[in-house]
């Protein structure tokens, strides 16, 4: 079955940077791109980028282009997405999510990762 | 980017009720329209993607329908499990744009 494990809790000072895990089992890792999606405390859903694993290329909403980096290691069908410069409005619950060729539509999504950043 | 609305922004319903939720799109999205069930402390779940393609495994009491910019969700006859917040998301251009959510309730 089709499953997405994401790393633990995260605790960041502001300025820092973090690395969430996304590790893929189930079905071809290089077959579907990645999307990451966050949930701040008391908001809504706000999608971050993708990424595709097969060709590693990414696209990335404009408010987080150059502070996240998405990366893959085929090897091991894993995902990371990193932010750096991170700020009290970075705290959220973070997600990755498959998504489907056609209509890039989420079909399977990890537990979430909780990223707290405070001094 | 694409600007996403829903209306209501929450409602309070019963079971057995049915319950239409409606989301906006700023531009022409055609049917790159998604629908996602959230529960706290819990992932997003796909209802419906492609505007009213039912995803495998959710009820067939969750129907969507339009295009273009106006699409909406329906819940036929809504159970216990179904209280929780509904967001609409397109993915038609770059960002990915999820609308503000929906709180469905108990009335």
């Amino acid at each position: 079955q089709v499953q997405l494990v994401q790393s633990g809790a995260e605790v960041k000072k502001p300025g820092a940077s973090v690395k969430v895990s996304c590790k893929a089992s189930g079905y071809t890792f290089t077959g579907y791109f990645i999307h990451w999606v966050r949930q701040a405390p008391g908001q809504g859903l706000e999608w971050i980028g993708w990424i595709n694993p097969n060709s590693g290329g990414t696209n990335s909403a404009q408010r987080f282009q150059g502070r996240v980096t998405m990366t893959r290691d085929t090897s091991i069908n894993t995902a990371y997405m990193e932010l750096s410069s991170l700020t009290s409005d970075d705290t959220a619950v973070y997600y990755c999510a498959r998504a489907q060729a056609a209509q890039q539509q989420e079909d399977y999504w990890g537990q979430g990762t909780r990223v707290t950043v405070s001094s | 980017d694409i600007q996403m609305t829903q209306s209501p922004s929450s409602l309070s319903a019963s079971v057995g009720d049915s319950v239409t939720i409606t989301c906006r799109a700023s531009h022409n999205i055609i049917t790159y329209l998604h629908w996602y069930q959230k529960k706290p402390g819990k992932a997003p779940e796909l209802l419906i993607y492609g505007a009213s393609s039912l995803e495998r495994g959710v009820p067939s009491r969750f129907g969507g329908s339009g295009s273009g910019t106006d699409f909406t969700l329906t819940i036929s006859s809504l159970q216990p499990e179904d209280f929780a917040t509904y967001y609409c998301q397109q993915s038609y251009n770059v960002p990915f744009t999820f609308g503000p959510g929906t709180k469905v309730d108990f009335k």
